[in-house]
């Protein structure tokens, strides 16, 4: 079946500071990919999404590539911010198995906590 | 437009009863999924509905079911409430216009809690 597996944190870092969170995945086929962020007492919001081999996803200084030869999209932001604080969550859209045609199903990762600090 | 709403955002029950979630899409949206998030399972996919019909369902017991009503909005029940059906449920719709995986959106959740 489908997975995700991310680094599951917590991570915590300093203002200014580069941030890479890894997520590598299975699927069969040619999911699209997702980095989602929850903030404390919200639901998900997304981040950014690639749908192909190659596709760069980018919003708000993040950033993450779809590379199929290695089945990552990891997540990187050059200089976080206070404001970063959150718990993020990488996933894939795939065809649902045994559903009706055109479902397609989120699979998550786990979720990597960042807390930044001044 | 508006995003994703979820109705009740707190809800308190006692182990035994049974409980019913609402979830209005963002306008023109045909697709509605459900999740529970827990601490200790993460999110797991409840189900899905699609023109009033579940099209996908994910490995729940039968005590959670939902529906779907001609304008899109969907709701779901819980019955027989237990302790660990104590969670944050989430619900995400999209545009579903069929030409492949879609972004889901997600409204801000109904945390449940069952004493």
């Amino acid at each position: 079946g489908n997975s995700v597996t991310q680094m599951e944190g917590p991570v915590t870092l300093s203002e200014e500071a580069f941030l890479t969170i890894n997520c590598t995945y299975t699927a069969t086929g040619y999911p699209s990919l997702f980095w989602y962020v929850q903030y404390p007492g919200e639901g998900l919001q997304l981040l950014l999404k690639a749908t192909k081999a190659d596709d760069k996803g980018s919003n708000k200084g993040f950033e993450a590539t779809y590379r199929k030869e290695t089945t990552s999209f990891h997540l990187e932001k050059g200089s976080v911010q206070v404001s970063d604080s959150a718990v993020y969550f990488c996933a894939l859209s795939a065809p649902a198995p045994n559903s009706g045609a055109g479902s397609y199903q989120l699979t998550f990762g786990k979720g990597t906590k960042l807390s930044v600090i001044p | 437009k508006a995003g994703v709403t979820q109705t009740p955002r707190y809800l308190i029950k006692t182990r035994g009863q049974q409980v019913t979630l609402s979830c209005s899409p963002i306008s023109g949206h045909r697709s509605v999924s459900w999740y529970q998030q827990t601490p200790g399972q993460g999110l797991q996919f409840l189900f899905e509905y699609f023109s009033e019909t579940q099209r996908n369902k994910g490995n729940f017991p039968g005590r959670f079911s939902g529906r779907q009503f001609s304008n899109s909005r969907s709701e779901m029940n819980v019955s027989t409430l237990e302790l660990g059906d104590s969670a944050l449920y989430l619900c995400a719709s999209s545009l579903d216009t069929g030409q492949g995986p879609e972004t889901q959106y997600f409204g801000p959740g109904t945390r449940l809690l069952v004493l």
